[in-house]
């Protein structure tokens, strides 16, 4: 069975750093892309960042580009986003998602609060 | 970047009723890279769709599909009780963007 399991979400201060975890288990993860999509509280969905198989390409949301960096390790069968510089709008729940340019596998989602 | 907008915001229906759901890009989405997914509360989004007409595994036959270009539709044939949900539409551009529609809202009337 496919499995996604995110960690990481806590509350933190405006201006601080967090790094999320997407563990998987079920399939042959080194084969498969991994994206990052957040929810904030009663609002839509948000496509975050993307990684490829092998991390060779690497893509990012326009609201996130340049604070937030995502990497995997592929031995430890797990994808990370490292955010920084958080606002108050990246208050969400971040979910982790198995697919190149569609999502058919999700994690259940880790909560993060930006405030103060 | 190419935006996704979804109507209406809000369909009330009801039990049996066929639901009509639209998504509209502002670009042609290629080579109909374009998904539905399904999203009850507290729950993560449920793959519906993809490639605009391709049934996800397990997904019933009275979700379907349509639409190229810029104009999509996802129609759900007559409404079952757990069909009442949050729908998002999402495409991918070729250019390593993916985004998604704001969500129609399917409500019981």
């Amino acid at each position: 069975e496919v499995q996604l399991v995110e960690s990481g979400g806590d509350l933190i201060q405006p201006g601080g750093s967090l790094r999320l975890s997407c563990t998987a288990s079920g399939f042959t993860f080194s084969s498969h892309s991994i994206n990052w999509v957040r929810q904030a509280p009663g609002r839509g969905l948000e496509w975050v960042s993307y990684i490829s198989s092998r991390s060779l390409t690497i893509s990012y949301a326009d609201s996130v580009r340049g604070r937030f960096t995502i990497s995997r390790d592929n031995a430890e069968n797990s994808v990370y986003l490292q955010m920084s510089s958080l606002r108050a709008e990246d208050t969400a729940v971040y979910y982790c998602a198995r697919g190149n340019w569609n999502f058919p596998y999700w994690g259940r989602g880790t909560l993060v609060t930006v405030s103060s | 970047e190419i935006v996704l907008t979804q109507s209406p915001g809000t369909l009330s229906l009801s039990p049996g009723e066929r639901a009509t759901l639209s998504c509209r890009a502002s670009q042609s989405v290629n080579n109909n890279y374009l998904a539905w997914y399904q999203q009850k509360p507290g729950q993560a989004p449920r793959l519906l769709i993809y490639g605009a007409s391709s049934r996800a595994t397990g997904i019933p036959d009275r979700f379907s599909g349509s639409g190229s270009g810029t104009d999509f539709t996802l129609t759900i044939s007559r409404l079952e009780p757990e069909d009442f949900a949050v729908y998002y539409c999402q495409q991918y551009d070729g250019s390593l963007m993916r985004t998604f529609g704001q969500g129609t809202k399917v409500e019981v009337k």
